[in-house]
């Protein structure tokens, strides 16, 4: 079975870092870029980062830019992201997804998700 | 950045009505048009890719059409199960990027 599944979120106060772990199984991880996407209390989808199967390449939304950084170990089936500098607005359930490049890059596969609370 | 513009935010309707959902972008999104599905309290769901196919599993009465700037998701005719938000994303342009949603609601 194809599944993902997030760890690490929780309470975090603002300045502070937390680092999100998305474990990957039932397919092929080091074929598939993966994103990290977040949702606000109440709001909609926001795009945060990219990473592509080799890990060569990174992409992140500019809301995020210089304080998050993603990363994968392939031999562990596990991408990450590490979110340092943490301000309220970072507050969400951030979901893991693979893309799928033979789908046009939509996101296939979610996480269940993980909550991450910024707040003193 | 590309903005995704959806419409109407809210459509109330009745199950076996058919619901049209538009996603309107600021620049051409060649067929890098997707469309997911959420439901409170679940992850979102993939239901069409390049504008216009179907994802795995999906039910008929979903179908995707548009090209450039222009995209529209149909739901023939409702079943109780598809009241739920409805987001379009784009995964040609970096930053990537999601519409606000629209929330199909029970009339």
């Amino acid at each position: 079975e194809v599944q993902l599944l997030e760890s690490g979120g929780g309470l975090v106060q603002p300045g502070g870092s937390l680092r999100l772990s998305c474990a990957a199984s039932g397919f092929t991880f080091s074929s598939y870029g993966m994103s990290w996407v977040r949702q606000a209390p109440g709001k909609g989808l926001e795009w945060v980062s990219a990473i592509s199967g080799s890990g060569g390449d990174t992409f992140y939304a500019d809301s995020v830019k210089g304080r998050f950084s993603i990363s994968r170990d392939n031999p562990k089936n596990t991408l990450y992201l590490q979110m340092n500098s943490l301000r309220a607005e970072d507050t969400a359930v951030y979901y893991c997804a693979k893309r799928s490049p033979d789908l046009g890059y939509g996101m296939d596969v979610w996480g269940q998700g993980i909550t991450v609370t910024v707040s003193s | 950045e590309m903005v995704l513009t959806q419409s109407p935010a809210t459509l109330s309707l009745s199950p076996g009505e058919r619901a049209t959902l538009s996603c309107r972008a600021s620049q051409s999104v060649s067929s890098y048009l997707a469309w997911y599905q959420q439901k409170p309290g679940q992850s979102p769901r993939l239901l069409i890719y390049d504008a216009s196919n179907r994802a795995t599993g999906i039910p008929a009465r979903f179908s995707g059409s548009g090209s450039g700037t222009d995209f529209t998701l149909t739901i023939s005719s409702l079943e109780p199960e598809d009241f739920a938000v409805y987001y379009c994303h784009q995964g040609s342009n970096w930053p990537l990027t999601f519409g606000g949603g629209t929330k199909v609601e029970i009339k």
